[in-house]
């Protein structure tokens, strides 16, 4: 019930592309749904969050889609660019408890 | 920059020897979380302190201990070490002494371990 699934493992998107990153988790209790960004030799970094009294948030280029009956929640980047190449966690934690399940990882790669 | 300073950023030792990583917050967080990172393991949640007590205990190793002083600084003292222990140890820190916390985790940079 703690697990939080991530995937897909890697991705390959082309300069422009929609990059897609999904997750899923069990614990109905989780109300705090963050992804964190993570570039070769420094440690993650908050992109962007979600609490589930909403099913989208965006904030410029980046997407969280949340399905709350489904208990899954998405990253979208749209207009994917060679900057944004990085690994993606998402994760899950109930408010004001900081303790935070993260999911496996996306290592995603934007073409030039 | 986070504010959360790491160090060791690199370490080789040897089996059986024992390492203390240590990590100091950013100015006015109370809370330092340690997890480690293996090659395609994701980040694995191993301890929680708030303001110098344990609060929440993950997958850490008996051999694995830590603490966080009254300046709030925190160490991981990893003993014993195998080859299975070489990882990434990432230090974060949250909730801060005033204001309202947003619930964001701000990470430092990492201790690479590597055990040989």
């Amino acid at each position: 019930q703690q697990q939080v699934k991530q995937s897909p493992q890697s991705l390959i998107v082309q300069k422009g592309g929609i990059s897609i990153i999904n997750c899923a988790y069990e614990n109905t209790a989780f109300d705090y749904f963050p992804w964190y960004q993570q570039f070769p030799g420094k440690g993650p970094a908050l992109l962007i969050a979600i609490r589930p009294d909403v099913s989208e948030k965006k904030e410029g280029r980046f997407t969280i889609s949340f399905n709350k009956s489904a208990k899954q929640f998405s990253l979208h980047i749209m207009d994917s660019q060679p900057g944004d190449s990085a690994t993606y966690f998402c994760a899950a934690s109930r408010a004001g408890t900081y303790k935070y399940i993260f999911g496996t990882g996306t290592r995603l790669k934007v073409l030039a | 920059d986070s504010g959360v300073t790491q160090t060791p950023k690199h370490l080789i030792t040897a089996t059986g020897q024992r390492v203390t990583l240590r990590c100091s917050p950013r100015s006015g967080d109370l809370s330092v979380y340690w997890y480690q990172q293996s090659l395609d393991q994701g980040l694995q949640f191993l301890i929680q302190y708030y303001n110098g007590e344990e609060r929440a205990k993950g997958n850490i190793l008996e051999r694995f201990s830590a603490q966080q002083f009254p300046d709030l600084h925190s160490e991981l003292n990893l003993s014993s070490l195998e080859l299975g222990d070489s990882a990434l140890y990432f230090c974060a820190s949250s909730v801060p002494l005033a204001g309202v916390s947003t619930g964001e985790l701000f990470f430092g940079e990492g201790s690479r371990l590597t055990v040989l």
